[in-house]
């Protein structure tokens, strides 16, 4: 099965710098990394997927990166804003038998104003 | 017009009861999951149906017992309740299993006192 392994597991950073929250998976067979944003009190949602045949992905502010043979996966947050204060959870695929999905232990990240 | 509904939202009950959680979903989507946050936020898989058909069983204790009707409803059954099940239980669906993003339900508070 897969083994996801996030940090740090907390990151405080000034309003308009960026952040970056890195995840390691075992399964060099892994093929789908999805990032989910959980704000307080709320429930997960996706903010932004890679599959394995990409290296890179951008939306807006957000940009994933893979590197397979090193795998891991990183979520980079430019010019910070205090709404980016949440727990991110990143995620790996095992894409055998039941196809489950491992998450990360989470990343609760603070933006001071 | 909420896309993967569940219900309660909260849930207060006193050890050793019986209780059910239910969740339906209209996106039209085959897999439907249930997860469970702890305090310190780490989001475990459960229970993951595929067509109305169980595909993952975690080493959950079997005093848990999913059902579902049709390939919309999820409900989650808990026997004899342990101060340790008190948890956020997430509900999720997703339109294949594995390898495409899950939409999650609001959450189920559950404390048992």
């Amino acid at each position: 099965g897969e083994n996801v392994e996030q940090h740090p597991s907390t990151l405080s950073v000034q309003e308009g710098d960026s952040a970056v929250i890195k995840c390691t998976y075992s399964d060099s067979a892994s093929n789908y990394f999805p990032w989910y944003k959980q704000e307080l009190g709320k429930r997960p949602q996706l903010i932004i997927d890679i599959r394995s045949n990409v290296g890179e992905k951008k939306d807006q502010r957000i940009a994933v990166t893979l590197n397979k043979t090193a795998k891991h996966f990183s979520l980079h947050i430019t010019e910070t804003q205090p709404e980016d204060s949440a727990v991110y959870f990143c995620a790996a695929n095992y894409p055998f038998g039941n196809e489950k999905l491992t998450f990360g232990t989470g990343t609760r990240l603070t933006i001071i104003p | 017009d909420t896309a993967v509904s569940q219900t309660p939202k909260y849930l207060v009950t006193q050890m050793g009861n019986d209780k059910s959680i239910k969740c339906e979903q209209n996106l039209g989507h085959d897999t439907m999951y249930w997860y469970k946050q702890d305090s310190k936020k780490f989001l475990k898989i459960m229970f993951s149906y595929n067509n109305k058909e169980l595909i993952i069983n975690e080493t959950v204790p079997n005093r848990f017992s999913p059902k579902s009707p049709d390939k919309a409803h999820l409900n989650l059954h808990i026997n004899s309740l342990e101060l340790g099940d008190s948890a956020v239980y997430f509900c999720a669906s997703s339109p294949k299993r594995g390898h495409s993003p899950l939409h999650f339900g609001n959450g189920t508070r559950l404390t048992v006192t």
